[in-house]
């Protein structure tokens, strides 16, 4: 069973670069898509964007210009950088893998979450 | 504002069954697949339903999903006080070329 674990600082100032990775275990990340998806406090779900192995990309409308995802195969993990946070981008942020082919989204396997900050 | 439209909140009684809406569009819903998601506070969303109404291993069948048109359905029957949490319906947008997810519902089990 796929598991997996989101590290990165949990603080990060304003203005400056949030940087996450997850960690793939228990299986390869050479199949499914990887996702990023985060939650603000007391907030609903929101789909940051996702990364095949191949290196493509999609990212949401409202946070393409500051996101950027990555992928490592050689260390199983996928990362995600946005760029000039503000205390908007306060919140929980998840990975998931997610099944998407033939109109089929779904996100079967997530982290545990990691609680980002933006503060001074 | 979600594209995915869902009442903030539903409550029943134990043993009784509710339902979940979810609404969107031609862009998503009526032509991609729903997915819903069970998150308890503090813990990460858990897969429920995918593919409208097909449920992943170890979820029990109390639990299910359907769609029509531009709208889908979530269902719990038998409803235990261990189902109190927030429900989340998810799909892809072939407009905005992004995965969507519903606002929450969150489920009391009064």
């Amino acid at each position: 069973q796929v598991q997996l674990l989101e590290s990165g600082p949990g603080l990060v100032k304003p203005s400056e670069t949030l940087s996450l990775t997850c960690t793939v275990s228990g299986g390869s990340i050479s199949s499914y898509y990887w996702n990023w998806i985060r939650q603000a406090p007391g907030k609903g779900l929101e789909w940051i964007g996702f990364i095949y192995y191949s290196g493509s990309t999609d990212c949401n409308p409202s946070l393409k210009s500051r996101a950027t995802l990555s992928v490592d195969t050689s260390k199983n993990q996928f990362s995600l950088r946005l760029r000039s946070v503000t205390a908007a981008d306060t919140a929980m942020y998840y990975c998931a893998s997610m099944y998407f082919w033939g109109g089929s989204s779904h996100m079967d396997v997530w982290g545990q979450g990691t609680t980002v900050t933006v503060s001074s | 504002q979600s594209v995915l439209t869902q009442p903030p909140s539903v409550s029943a009684a134990p043993g009784q069954k509710v339902t979940i809406s979810c609404s969107g569009s031609s862009s998503n819903i009526e032509n991609n697949y729903v997915s819903w998601y069970q998150q308890f506070p503090g813990t990460a969303p858990k897969l429920l339903i995918y593919d409208n109404n097909k449920r992943p291993s170890g979820i029990p069948d109390r639990f299910s999903g359907s769609k029509s048109g531009t709208s889908a359905t979530l269902g719990i029957t038998g409803l235990q006080t261990g189902d109190e949490a927030d429900y989340y319906c998810g799909t892809w947008d072939s407009s905005l070329s992004a995965v969507i997810f519903g606002g929450g519902t969150k489920l009391t089990v009064l």
